[in-house]
């Protein structure tokens, strides 16, 4: 079973850009992962969805200031010209033989 | 437009059982896995179940197996959670999801959710 392995949180200023990593376990690199938002007492929100090879595709609706990178076993989920509505709580999530896992997530901060 | 809309939250008891509906519009909805996933009070996501679009497999997570029941009704468009013995660890908001293909593959589509309070 793949785990995922988040930072706690982030910053960055207002019209900057923060990137955040999900950390795939040993033996799981090759995984394809997806990322939610999570905005203050909201339900949580598709982002994309990103492969191993960096290649990724964004939700209905989501802008093209989210985007998408992997490194071996490293997703990014790089959200560029912050927005004051982009603070929320970041997860990452993956599945292995119809089980699913989440990352901790990471509560980005806009200063 | 997909939208998931849950209902059937509320208070139980320890021990009691509870039932919650996610009703599916805007979409193939036999198409689609659909999952269960829950989320403590001031805590991250966690997986509960999914059931594959033909209802014909299920899949737990090892805090709910054998406790929990999920079930689809490809008629209605509606999916269910059978919660019994519940325990206070399970009080949390839960929220259906709908998967991006038929078995496994990534949750694209998210409810509003409906809380669930376990106490005495």
């Amino acid at each position: 079973q793949p785990v995922l392995t988040q930072s706690s949180s982030a910053s960055a200023s207002l019209g900057s850009s923060v990137k955040l990593t999900c950390t795939l376990s040993s033996g799981h690199s090759s995984y394809i992962i997806a990322w939610h938002q999570q905005q203050p007492g909201k339900a949580p929100r598709y982002l994309m969805k990103l492969e191993n090879s960096g290649s990724f595709n964004r939700g209905s609706g989501v802008p093209d200031r989210f985007s998408g990178s992997s490194s071996g076993a490293d997703r990014y989920l790089t959200i560029s010209n912050l927005q004051s509505e982009d603070e929320a709580d970041y997860y990452c999530e993956t599945w292995d033989s119809n089980t699913y896992v989440f990352g901790t997530g990471t509560k980005v901060t806009v200063l | 437009e997909v939208q998931l809309v849950e209902s059937g939250g509320g208070l139980v008891q320890p021990g009691g059982s509870l039932r919650l509906s996610c009703a599916a519009s805007g979409f193939t909805f036999s198409g689609y896995a659909m999952s269960w996933v829950r989320q403590a009070p001031g805590k991250g996501l966690e997986w509960v179940s999914t059931i594959s679009g033909s209802g014909a497999n299920t899949y737990y997570a090892d805090s709910v197996k054998g406790r929990f029941t999920i079930s689809r009704d490809n008629s209605k468009n509606t999916l269910y959670m059978q919660m019994n013995s519940l325990r206070a660890e399970d009080t949390a908001v839960y929220y259906c999801a709908k998967g991006s293909r038929c078995e496994g593959y990534y949750m694209d589509v998210w409810g509003k959710g409906t809380t669930v309070t376990v106490s005495s």
